[in-house]
């Protein structure tokens, strides 16, 4: 299975930070998904975005698609506690596969 | 709430074993996939079912196997269990196929099943 290149991996930061964090590809994407995960639960949809450009708001969460559809990027302004967990971003083509990034697992201290 | 489910939520066996597992997918969903995460790993891909057909297979052992039924339920076969498939697996559904035309192919996944092989 290919994967999307998610950055950082790994992100520790305190309360009240902001972050982004990128995932990327050379392939074009018909859509693109975002997810998170909490510790032993399954991952939550959190938004798709489908047109290049596209910018899309949800509460302190902003995600955008790259112009060429190939890239795409989740900004969370003052991070909370709650927003500890696994980030996966998840590429559509226009077919049945999926690409599955490898995952930003995100602590927030307080 | 999902509106996925999946039964058993734990499950504890020996090495050598086989269990099944069971996943109902929201109503009206056609796809199934399922995913196994092992501790802080990622989510990996192992089969996607539709409407009762196998349309992709990932990452899945010749040990394991799974079927959906008319009713869209799917169930996964795992045998011959070693210390290595403990894990947590998911099950995830969809409306219909990535790229259909009503469909960006948004996943919704159960609480997962947490398999603990002893």
């Amino acid at each position: 299975t290919q994967l999307l290149e998610q950055s950082p991996q790994f992100l520790s930061i305190q309360e009240g930070e902001n972050l982004t964090v990128y995932c990327n590809s050379s392939s074009v994407f018909s859509s693109l998904q975002w997810y998170r995960q909490e510790p032993g639960e399954g991952p939550v949809l959190l938004v798709t975005v489908v047109t290049g450009g596209e910018v899309k708001k949800l509460k302190r969460l902003t995600f955008q698609f790259g112009d060429a559809r190939k890239d795409s990027s989740l900004h969370i302004t003052a991070a909370q506690t709650g927003d500890t967990g696994l980030y996966l971003c998840v590429g559509n083509y226009n077919t049945d596969k999926l690409i599955f990034g490898t995952g930003t697992r995100l602590q927030v201290f307080p | 709430d999902s509106g996925v489910t999946q039964t058993p939520k734990h499950l504890i066996t020996a090495t050598g074993q086989r269990v099944t597992l069971r996943c109902s997918p929201r109503s009206g969903d056609l796809s199934v996939y399922w995913y196994q995460q092992s501790l802080d790993q990622g989510l990996q891909f192992l089969i996607h079912y539709y409407n009762g057909e196998e349309r992709a297979k990932g990452n899945i052992l010749e040990r394991f196997s799974a079927q959906q039924f008319p009713d869209l339920h799917s169930e996964l076969n795992l045998s011959s269990l070693e210390l290595g498939d403990s894990a947590l697996y998911f099950c995830a559904s969809s409306v219909g196929l990535a790229g259909g035309m009503s469909s960006y192919n948004e996943q919704f996944f159960g609480p997962g099943t947490r398999l603990t092989v002893l």
